[in-house]
């Protein structure tokens, strides 16, 4: 299977502590996208890469929250000193922007679900 | 500003029911993307279609069949014969520019729940 791949798929942490979740990307998808989804809404914009460069950060992402994607490949998602109100599902998804005018459609992974206690 | 709105939180079916998630979204834009997304119990979003604003052919694949409405800026889902592989929560999204950067806003979505 070549879909978006999320790890951990759970993480439970306790507060202060810091988590990194990971995501791969569909192979050849240039843009990378982290949303986060809480019980019973859906999900939400955090941020959002083309290639590897960081192009929009929703004010959801506050400063406790730092995202990479350092060789244009993979990403990472680090959530430092975490709060209670942190505890969501963490979902990546990828996309391939192949021109101006063209649409593309957001592949999401099966999500990372972070409690923290 | 871009907003979704599913009104139906739940719906509860018998399997081979036909049964129609509604989807109306607000945009300023002209040019926009709809899209609806299913999340079953793993939690994967499963992509189902993709829609341009340009388009207002109706759209049938299988047992799903969409129906968009500009003039009502409606975009409904509708699945036939129901089966309980169907129970999921059901995203609508949309987008609204295609040029650049493309943010998804979703709706709240709506839990469908096929009994057999």
């Amino acid at each position: 299977d070549t879909g978006v791949s999320q790890n951990p798929r759970h993480k439970i942490t306790k507060r202060g502590q810091n988590v990194t979740f990971r995501c791969d990307p569909i192979s050849e998808h240039n843009r990378l996208y982290w949303y986060r989804q809480t019980l019973g809404q859906g999900p939400e914009f955090l941020t959002y890469f083309q290639n590897e460069a960081q192009l929009e950060k929703s004010r959801l992402l506050s400063d406790r929250f730092s995202a990479e994607r350092p060789k244009g490949s993979f990403s990472t998602l680090e959530i430092q000193r975490t709060e209670q109100g942190d505890s969501a599902m963490y979902l990546c998804a990828s996309s391939l922007r192949t021109g101006v005018t063209s649409g593309n459609t957001i592949y999401f992974g099966e999500g990372s679900w972070l409690t923290v206690v | 500003a871009q907003k979704v709105t599913q009104a139906q939180t739940e719906i509860s079916v018998v399997e081979k029911e036909d049964v129609t998630l509604d989807c109306v979204y607000e945009t300023r834009d002209t040019t926009y993307y709809l899209f609806w997304y299913k999340q079953p119990p793993s939690g994967e979003l499963v992509f189902l279609i993709r829609r341009n604003s340009f388009d207002e052919q109706n759209e049938i694949s299988g047992r799903y069949s969409w129906n968009f409405q500009k003039s009502t800026s409606s975009f409904n889902f509708t699945i036939t014969a129901s089966q309980v592989v169907d129970s999921a929560v059901y995203f609508c999204a949309l987008s609204e520019t295609d040029t650049g950067f493309q943010k998804l806003v979703f709706g709240t979505g709506t839990r469908l729940l096929v009994s057999p």
